[in-house]
């Protein structure tokens, strides 16, 4: 099964800076990797993903990066915002593919200090 | 679409009492999950079922039951409460490869 190793586990930027959050996974027939965001007290809400036929995707300030050889996957955000303010959340399919259950890494709190 | 609701938001339990914490999602979803979140940590799996009479356990079942009788109901249900399943409960349901789409959460207090 699958197994997802998220770092750092806390990450404190100015804003305005870029903010770096990578995972590593396991099984090499995984193919879709969502990243979650949560604010305090709220429910993890997904905010990019990416599927393992492309290397990246972007979403306007966020963009996630795949490295299938490596097994390894990042977050990427710039320009970040005292809003960017939350633990982040990647996964990856528990067994593999894009099926079936996420398996999610410990999390990542970010503090972006104005 | 209302996507995934859970209720009760909150509940406090006495050790021993039993509750059933609902979910209902309305997007015709295959995969339903049960997580639960403790302060600070991570989402670990409890249950999950890929389809209305299926279940199977995640990582952390002890404690808990479920059944999903239907497509769009995935109650967890918790028969001798104990403080250490004191945590918040998220409810979720996805799609073949799609995202998953998380209940509101329910926090409950085992005192």
């Amino acid at each position: 099964g699958e197994n997802v190793e998220q770092h750092p586990s806390t990450l404190s930027v100015q804003e305005g800076d870029s903010a770096v959050i990578k995972c590593t996974y396991s099984d090499s027939a995984s193919n879709y990797f969502p990243w979650y965001k949560q604010e305090l007290g709220k429910r993890p809400q997904l905010i990019i993903d990416i599927r393992s036929n492309v290397g990246e995707k972007k979403d306007q300030r966020i963009a996630v990066t795949l490295n299938k050889t490596a097994k390894h996957f990042s977050l990427h955000i710039t320009e970040t915002q005292p809003e960017d303010s939350a633990v982040y959340f990647c996964a990856a399919p528990r067994e593999g593919g894009s099926q079936g259950n996420l398996i999610f890494g410990k999390g990542t709190k970010l503090s972006v200090k104005p | 679409n209302a996507g995934v609701t859970q209720t009760p938001k909150f509940r406090i339990l006495k050790i021993g009492q039993s509750m059933t914490l609902q979910c209902t999602q309305d997007m015709n979803h295959n995969y339903m999950y049960w997580y639960r979140q403790d302060p600070g940590m991570g989402l670990k799996l409890i249950y999950y079922s890929v389809g209305a009479g299926i279940t199977d356990k995640g990582e952390v079942p002890n404690g808990y039951n479920v059944s999903r009788s239907t497509t769009e109901d995935f109650p967890l249900r918790l028969e001798l409460a104990a403080p250490s399943q004191t945590s918040v409960y998220f409810c979720a349901s996805r799609n073949w490869g799609t995202e998953a789409f998380f209940g509101q959460g329910t926090r409950l207090t085992v005192v």
